[in-house]
């Protein structure tokens, strides 16, 4: 059964740093993995998506890397804003077992301060 | 383009009572999906729907949620009864018709409904 893991479960931090944001899972047999954002009151906001043949993708500063064999994906985030503040949800698309199926890990709320 | 819509956006009730949920997906959109987001988790998939029938239903639990997708377009989600385990937010979400060859296709999701049951 396919796990999605997140690590941490939040942060604190002060505008201007740079984020690693982790998620692990436990099936190597994704078809991609996808990182949301999720604003309170409102809805899931796609940010990345990474093909299981991919290594990494990019925008603007936000960096999303796959590591499919070990099972490991980051978020990194470039110069937070206070605007960042959100939960970060990463989520995998099985290659089996369902059509257009999202597994989610629990997310990593994050807070960034002026 | 309209987003999803859903509603209502709060809802309270005591333990026992029933509720129902509605989702307007984004028109033309074959797929509608229900999710429930506890406190803390991520989203859980309950029921997808390809137009107006069932392709997965496994995570609902069938004694006391059901839901349809009339005409496939509009869909309602219910409780009966609800228990204090249920409070959670319910999020719908809807896709594109598949596309041929693919494995994926791009969900979009409403604001969700936030149910607290007492």
């Amino acid at each position: 059964k396919q796990e999605v893991t997140q690590i941490p479960a939040a942060l604190s931090v002060p505008e201007g740093e740079n984020l690693v944001l982790n998620c692990s899972f436990t099936d190597s047999a994704i078809y991609n993995l996808q990182w949301f954002r999720q604003d309170p009151g409102k809805g899931l906001t796609s940010l990345l998506l990474i093909q299981s043949s991919q290594r990494e993708q990019t925008s603007g500063r936000l960096n999303a890397s796959l590591d499919k064999s070990s099972g490991r994906s980051t978020l990194y985030i470039a110069a937070s804003q206070p605007g960042d503040s959100a939960t970060y949800l990463c989520a995998v698309r099985p290659s089996s077992g369902g059509y257009n199926k999202l597994i989610f890990g629990a997310g990593t709320r994050l807070a960034v301060h002026p | 383009e309209a987003g999803v819509a859903q509603s209502p956006r709060y809802k309270i009730i005591e333990k026992r009572q029933s509720v129902a949920f509605w989702c307007n997906p984004i028109s033309g959109h074959a797929t509608l999906y229900w999710y429930q987001q506890i406190l803390g988790q991520g989203p859980k998939l309950l029921i997808q729907f390809q137009n107006n029938g069932v392709v997965d239903d496994s995570q609902l639990p069938k004694d006391r949620f059901s839901a349809e997708r009339l005409k496939g377009v509009d869909s309602t989600l219910k409780i009966q009864p609800a228990k204090l385990e249920d409070s959670a937010v319910y999020l719908c979400a809807s896709s594109p018709r598949r596309t041929s060859g693919r494995y994926d296709n791009e969900q979009f999701f409403g604001p969700g409904t936030r149910l607290t049951v007492l």
